[in-house]
């Protein structure tokens, strides 16, 4: 079945910190991979997204994620975080060929990061 | 920016009764979903809407669920007989169907059934 999974619930950091939070997904095919935030109150935003060509993709904030096609893989990372970027973030798969099919989410990770 | 826009942000319901969540999509976008989120759970898919029909939909969503855009602008998702269990963030999306491919989301309504 297919399935994401994030390894980190719940992440405290301080201020200038850096940030890598896990995802993985069930099994390979062809992806397109998103990080989604959530600030308090806030609509759920793209980070960023893979479609295709340089495994490396860079978002917005600083943030970029590196997919690991041979681990089903596509870690978050930050090299210095700052207390703004306390949120949920959600990594999301969409799996095939089309554009438009549904999201599976993995369950989110809590980062909170002290001034 | 445009966005996408739900009513209510926060309804209480009593068990069994029927309620209905609406969506704003943004304007020029053709593809509409929903999404539940049950507290400390993950974002679940619901269902997907194309063309005024629906193109995919998961196991959640029963016989109890119906999705309906009666005009040109709202998406509905109605519940018909509401359980316990249907306590969740519901959240709408959409997109254009192109480039940039990204899925949209609302900020969700909260409903509580009692």
């Amino acid at each position: 079945a297919q399935s994401v999974s994030q390894h980190n619930h719940h992440v405290i950091l301080s201020e200038a910190a850096s940030l890598e939070l896990g995802c993985n997904y069930s099994y390979g095919g062809t992806v397109n991979l998103f990080w989604y935030v959530q600030y308090p109150g806030q609509h759920l935003q793209l980070l960023l997204k893979y479609f295709s060509g340089d495994p490396l993709v860079k978002g917005i904030k600083g943030f970029e994620a590196e997919f690991i096609k041979s681990k089903f893989s596509f870690n978050l990372r930050k090299p210095s975080v700052q207390w703004s970027d306390t949120a949920e973030y959600f990594c999301a798969v969409r799996w095939g060929s089309g554009n438009t099919g549904k999201l599976i989410f993995g369950q989110g990770t809590t980062l909170q990061v002290k001034p | 920016e445009p966005e996408v826009t739900q009513t209510p942000s926060h309804q209480v319901t009593q068990m069994g009764q029927e309620v209905i969540l609406r969506c704003v999509p943004i304007s020029n976008h053709l593809y509409f979903y929903w999404y539940r989120q049950i507290l400390g759970q993950k974002v679940e898919f619901l269902v997907s809407f194309y063309n005024n029909e629906i193109s995919e939909k998961s196991e959640i969503f029963d016989d109890q669920f119906s999705v309906e855009r009666p005009d040109g602008s709202n998406f509905t998702l109605k519940i018909r007989s509401t359980k316990l269990e249907d306590s969740a963030m519901y959240f709408c999306a959409s997109s254009t169907g192109g480039s940039p491919y990204e899925q949209y989301f609302g900020p969700g309504t909260r409903l509580t059934v009692t």
